[in-house]
Order: structure tokens, then sequence, then C-alpha cells
């Protein structure tokens, strides 16, 4: 039983797109993350959600919105998808912000 | 602007010997540190980590060693084995928070049987 699972695994998509990337946690953990590795490997984080709330949002465009339903569901929304979106996104969550991360399996996006 | 380098991208030892990944910071707020080990095609998993009130914690085979006055860092594996072999990351976080990793790029860690 996956305990951080992401979908879908990989995504493909043009220029211009609008894209979704879901995510949900089944460890009854308060905190939810966002973070994209990029081209050169860095593990950058995005946003933190803490019981629904956003706590952490690292500049990212607005073409990025996070969405948290409840707190076992972080989704990723993305407009206007552009080249340089294309990373590998990871989802994470943890107890509380003391707390180490768990993180899910990744989706590579790739926009051409 | 890295905050947190590892400057070794790549490392190779032979089975059963030691593996030494080292980890540098720029800022002196960071308190406590991190390693996350990561698989192909898998999401980064916890492995140790340090407060800065340490300069040393253990547990099992992986030993990690903080200098705050070098601001360094480094995972210690002895003895290494082939299934250690992951690309390691470095983290870093301010006041015990992690809502924000300060993640290193890593290092692809391989060892040979």
């Amino acid at each position: 039983d996956t305990a951080v699972s992401q979908t879908p695994k990989y995504l493909v998509t043009q220029m211009g797109n609008d894209k979704s990337i879901k995510c949900e946690q089944n460890l009854g953990h308060d905190t939810m993350y966002w973070y994209k590795q990029d081209s050169k490997k860095f593990l950058k984080i995005m946003f933190s959600y803490n019981n629904k709330e956003l706590i952490i949002n690292e500049t990212v465009p607005n073409r990025f919105s996070p969405k948290s339903p409840d707190k076992a569901h972080l989704n990723l929304h993305i407009n206007s998808l552009e080249l340089g979106d294309s990373a590998v996104y990871f989802c994470a969550s943890s107890q509380d912000r003391r707390a180490t991360h768990t993180f899910g399996s990744g989706t590579r996006l790739t926009v051409v | 602007d890295q905050q947190v380098k590892q400057n070794s991208p790549s490392l190779s030892v032979q089975e059963g010997r030691i593996s030494i990944l080292n980890c540098d910071y720029t800022n002196s707020m960071f308190d406590y540190f991190l390693w996350y080990k990561k698989y192909p095609a898998e999401g980064p998993t916890f492995l140790i980590s340090i407060s800065s009130i340490k300069d040393k914690n253990e547990d099992g085979r992986f030993t990690v060693f903080l200098n705050k006055s070098a601001k360094h860092l480094s995972l210690h594996i002895v003895p290494s084995q082939p299934g250690d072999s992951a690309v390691y990351f470095c983290a870093a976080s301010i006041g015990g928070s992690n809502y924000k990793l300060t993640f290193g790029k890593g290092t692809l860690l391989t060892v040979n049987p």
C-alpha cells in the first residue's frame, strides 16, 4: 500500500496546455509538499501545505496552482505549460514541521 | 545561489570499503541536516539526520559527521554494500523546520561487488 502516491507517473504534453498532477498520502500526515527536480538535478521546494493551508510558496510562477481539498491530498495544476516546466515533480508529506519527508515516486513532465 | 553543495557528482567504491559522501553549506542559519537516498524511478527516502548541537550521529552502518566551523558534513557508510548504490542528497533546514528543505544536487554512489 503506497504511502505517498502520485499520478500520472509520466506526462507528455504540448506547450500551452493545462495539466494537473495528483498526490495522495495515506499516512495521516498534516503537511504536504511539492518539489521540482530540474535538468540540473536540483531538488527545490515549490509549496508546503499544513492542514490544507499554504505555508511556503517559493516564488513559483502563478501558472502553478496547488490545491489541497483535504489533508490527504495536494494536487498541482499548471496552466499554459512552457518548455522550462519539463522536470520531475515530487510530492511529499510529513507529520509536522520537524518530521522527515516521505516522498512519492515522482511525475516526469515533458513539455514539447 | 547554491546554499547546499555536493561537489562530487559521483563516487565509486569497492564492496566492503568505506564510502564517504561530502556536503558543504553556505547559510550559517542552517541548524538541521539530513541525508536522503534515491534509487532510479523512486522518490528520495530519509536516511539519517543531525542537529547542529551534535557533531556526530550514527545509525548502523551510516554515520553523519558535522563540522560547523567548516560548514561541512559528511556521510560515512561502512561497510559499503552493492545495495547502497544510489544517489545521495544532502539537505538542510533552519530552526528545525522541515517546511523548507534546501537540497544539494546529489552524489551518485556506485558500490562495486
